[in-house]
């Protein structure tokens, strides 16, 4: 099993400019999750994905939009990229009340 | 929403010490989580526990449901323990979705 991946692991963008960060799980879990991490914050939520075909905005989800798929994969997309959006992206997702998560993304727009 | 707050931010130890890590929370919950940051920014479940206390070789994890308090410890601290530990509890009503503490940062000196 690899768990959860996520790609690309690194990405410099330029401000304006579209990407789509890419997630896949293996573990044929109903709830999948995007999260970013900035210095001195704790883990936020930016969507979620409670089972397939469903996608639900979370704490802060201005500037993103997700797709779900299927069942594995949960991808994010940023539009148009800002400097706030700099950041280390982590999908997740969550069976038998833990959460597993991918490697992270560390996102730089300059 | 719920407030998640961690002591200590940052914590140094010595080897074999035994470590103590606090969480209290501001809204009633049913279960909370701990997590470890590893230095290379990966993420690991470690417990969900709603009552009493969990055991998953030297780290135990307590939780006091009515005083909205939890506590990681961690007998006979390694280096190999040095990582972030992360606190969360449950978002809007959903069990799937957490908000998460801003960590202590835990650093085992040999």
């Amino acid at each position: 099993n690899a768990g959860v991946t996520q790609t690309p692991k690194f990405q410099v963008l330029k401000t304006g400019q579209s990407m789509t960060l890419q997630c896949a799980q293996d573990m044929n879990h109903n709830s999948m999750y995007w999260y970013r991490q900035d210095p001195g914050m704790g883990l936020r939520l930016i969507y979620y994905s409670a089972s397939e075909g469903t996608t639900d905005k979370g704490e802060v989800p201005n500037g993103y939009n997700v797709s779900r798929l299927n069942k594995r994969e949960f991808s994010l997309r940023l539009e148009s990229a800002a400097p706030s959006q700099t950041s280390v992206y982590f999908c997740a997702s969550s069976g038998g009340g833990l959460k597993y998560f991918g490697p992270g993304t560390r996102l730089l727009v300059l | 929403k719920n407030e998640v707050e961690q002591s200590p931010q940052n914590l140094t130890a010595q080897e074999g010490e035994f470590i103590t890590i606090n969480c209290s929370y501001s809204v009633g919950i049913s279960a909370l989580h701990w997590l470890q940051q590893h230095p290379g920014g990966g993420i690991v479940s470690l417990f969900m526990l709603s009552s009493g206390k969990k055991k998953h070789g030297r780290l135990i994890a307590t939780i006091n449901i009515q005083e909205k308090h939890s506590s990681l410890h961690i007998t006979a601290s390694h280096p190999r323990d040095s990582a972030v530990y992360i606190c969360a509890v449950p978002y809007g009503g959903s069990q799937g979705n957490l908000i998460f503490g801003k960590g202590t940062k835990l650093s085992v000196k040999p």
